[in-house]
């Protein structure tokens, strides 16, 4: 089974300070990506990666950068956490299927509040 | 641009009933794929079943099935039977072939009554 997971399931940072997620993979994907999921706005892409170095941004980039040094580690950085940043943040990882799609695979999620 | 619309934020199912949720999407692509994803409470989300734009066929896994209707380009999940287990939230999601970038609706939350 494709495991993700992700550092910490709570995180309580306070405002200008810089937070980092970490999330890993097992399954030797080559994409991963971050979102944030928020009440009532689904989940909406932050940046995603499609190989080691390489990065695109999601939707939703200000505030946030990325970090993919290895294949199975994918970082969201929040340079000075700011309150607007209090959310839920997923981490993903996809591969090509044999269904011909990419499916993804999420971690737990990383509850993350900003005083 | 590409959109997905979950118009339901929540529904309510007494258990062994059936339950309908519904999806809509916008895209000019003819080649696509289309998800239903759950999200149990504090749990991971997991894939339910997926749905290639060029089958014809609805896909069926166990008591989870599709209603795909590409003209109308309306994919609604429908869920037989339904177990106190299934309370979650539910997000439609759509992938252009090639490549590899979801679009999610904004959810539906599920609620199974005993």
């Amino acid at each position: 089974d494709v495991k993700v997971t992700q550092s910490s399931r709570y995180l309580v940072k306070r405002t200008g300070e810089k937070v980092f997620l970490e999330c890993v993979q097992d399954m030797d994907h080559e994409n991963m990506f971050w979102y944030r999921q928020d009440p009532g706005l689904g989940l909406r892409l932050i940046y995603f990666s499609y190989d080691v170095k390489m990065k695109e941004k999601g939707d939703i980039p200000e505030g946030y950068s990325v970090s993919r040094e290895k294949k199975e580690r994918f970082s969201l950085i929040l340079e000075s956490a700011s309150t607007n940043q209090t959310s839920m943040y997923l981490c993903a990882s996809s591969s090509l299927g044999t269904s011909g799609t990419y499916e993804q695979y999420f971690g737990p999620g990383t509850r993350l509040t900003v005083t | 641009a590409q959109t997905v619309t979950q118009s339901q934020p929540e529904m309510s199912v007494q258990e062994a009933e059936t339950v309908t949720l519904s999806c809509t999407y916008d895209t000019s692509e003819s080649d696509y794929y289309l998800f239903w994803y759950k999200q149990p409470p504090s749990r991971q989300m997991i894939l339910v079943i997926r749905q290639e734009a060029y089958k014809q066929q609805n896909a069926t896994e166990n008591r989870f099935s599709v209603n795909f209707q590409k003209a109308a380009k309306s994919f609604s999940l429908k869920i037989s039977d339904s177990q106190l287990g299934d309370a979650a939230m539910y997000f439609c999601a759509f992938d252009t072939s090639g490549t590899y970038k979801y679009i999610f609706g904004t959810g539906t939350r599920l609620k199974v009554l005993a």
